[in-house]
């Protein structure tokens, strides 16, 4: 069946722009997930949705990024006034959420964002 | 003090070895432990779970030792196509969050 997709899969932007990124999840799913990894890091926990509601979003770094998921499918991650510290890849998972230990994250192949 | 510590390496071994990585999380209440597998430019992938009692896929073995509070995985005979970024996770018992450690790096040579 069809994975987690994410689009665009690049986005080049300058600084002060703003930029949507978004995230299709495994039908289904109803936990959805926004990361970020830099480069030499492991991803790095942003927001986190249980179907529509953002149920964690104690990882967005502050109040430029801000992510919805109206529908409590695809979801949108929203950036404004981009700066270059925002650079970036910017992953999607999506999991079952049953809360058991097998509640495994499956991801999307990345947006790379560079705001030059 | 970070979630979850990994050595990031590089690991370079020959074909046919075997190699160990170890992770150390912070939270002792920590319920979910999980390997995945990172290639060059791509996205994490999951590569096993793991169990409080061990369990093995394969050549691959991973452990939890919760009293010393890691996780360790064990890649025996390896192959050139073993050659990638292992992240360790954590998920604590409270919450949804899921801690990655930064990697390690494997390179396996012919």
């Amino acid at each position: 069946g069809a994975g987690v997709s994410q689009t665009p899969s690049n986005k080049v932007t300058e600084k002060g722009k703003y930029v949507e990124l978004r995230c299709d999840p495994i039908s289904g799913h109803t936990a959805l997930y926004w990361y970020r990894q830099s480069l030499g890091q492991g991803p790095e926990f942003l927001i986190y949705f249980q179907g529509t509601g953002a149920a964690d979003d104690s990882g967005l770094p502050n109040d430029r990024f801000f992510a919805v998921r109206p529908e409590g499918s695809v979801s949108t991650l929203k950036i404004q006034r981009t700066e270059r510290g925002d650079s970036a890849v910017y992953l999607c998972a999506s999991s079952f959420a049953s809360g058991g230990p097998g509640d495994t994250q499956y991801f999307g192949p990345g947006t790379r964002l560079t705001v030059l | 003090r970070k979630e979850v510590e990994q050595d990031p390496g590089p690991f370079n071994v020959p074909e046919g070895a075997t190699v160990a990585f170890n992770c150390t999380y912070s939270n002792s209440a920590s319920q979910s432990f999980f390997w995945y597998r990172q290639d060059c430019r791509k996205e994490p992938k999951l590569l096993m779970s793991v169990y409080s009692s061990g369990n093995e896929d394969g050549r691959f073995t991973a452990q939890l030792n919760r009293a010393s509070q890691y996780i360790s995985l064990l890649i025996r005979d390896s192959k050139l196509s073993d050659s990638a970024t292992y992240l360790c996770v954590v998920r604590p018992n409270t919450g949804n969050q899921f801690y990655f450690g930064t990697g390690t790096s494997l390179t396996v040579i012919p």
